[in-house]
């Protein structure tokens, strides 16, 4: 069965640092993995996506991804944090084709916190 | 690009009186829709999905049913609430045309305090 973890419940930084919000995954077949940030009160904005190709996704507002298939990890990362970037994110990996028609099976989240 | 209208934005409810979520979609024909539930502002849980006018598919048993009467809209509904129905529930949707690999769209959730 598809699933993702998120292994820590909430991520400190500083303002400037570099920030890496973890994610591993377990699928049959062919990984499609996903990162969403959340603000409060709000729904899920998409912020990049690994389907094939580079290791390295690019994504909005500078978040980047790594996939690394043989430590099944899909690991956010920024260079720099902004306070703006706190917030809840979440990693989700496609259901298996043929399933829930496309839904995503989402891990239970990690709250990032980043202090000037 | 899609947009994903969810009313109302907050709901206090008492036990047992009946519920009736909006979500209407603008932007795409067809799409895919879905309702999560997220609790305790964290773990998104699939509750139904739809690829069609009154084609819908339950997730998990629960207290709560969903409808597609139109095309772009999904609605979702209790006939009387719990207190284990409150939550934040967010509308989600994927245009059907779109590729396997395409992300979900994303309402902004209505949070529903059931009392």
């Amino acid at each position: 069965a598809q699933s993702v973890a998120q292994p820590e419940d909430q991520v400190n930084v500083a303002e400037g640092n570099p920030l890496t919000v973890k994610c591993t995954y377990s699928v049959s077949g062919n990984p499609y993995l996903f990162w969403y940030v959340q603000y409060p009160n709000r729904g899920l904005q998409f912020l990049l996506k690994y389907i094939t190709g580079d290791n390295l996704v690019k994504g909005s507002y500078g978040f980047e991804a790594e996939f690394n298939k043989s430590q099944t990890s899909f690991h956010l990362k920024k260079p720099s944090a902004l306070v703006s970037d706190s917030a809840l994110y979440f990693c989700a990996v496609r259901g298996p084709s043929g399933g829930s028609q496309g839904n995503l099976i989402f891990g239970k989240g990690t709250k990032l916190s980043v202090k000037p | 690009s899609q947009t994903i209208h969810q009313w109302p934005a907050t709901l206090v409810q008492p036990v047992g009186s009946p519920l009736s979520l909006e979500c209407t979609v603008e932007g795409t024909s067809n799409p895919n829709l879905y309702w999560y539930r997220q609790a305790a502002g964290r773990g998104l849980q699939l509750l139904f999905y739809s690829v069609g006018i009154g084609q819908i598919s339950s997730e998990v048993p629960q207290n709560l049913s969903a409808s597609r009467p139109q095309d772009r809209q999904f609605i979702l509904s209790s006939k009387k609430l719990l207190l284990s129905d409150s939550g934040f529930y967010l509308c989600a949707c994927k245009a059907a045309a779109s590729s396997y690999n395409s992300p979900l769209h994303f309402g902004n959730g209505t949070r529903l305090t059931v009392t």
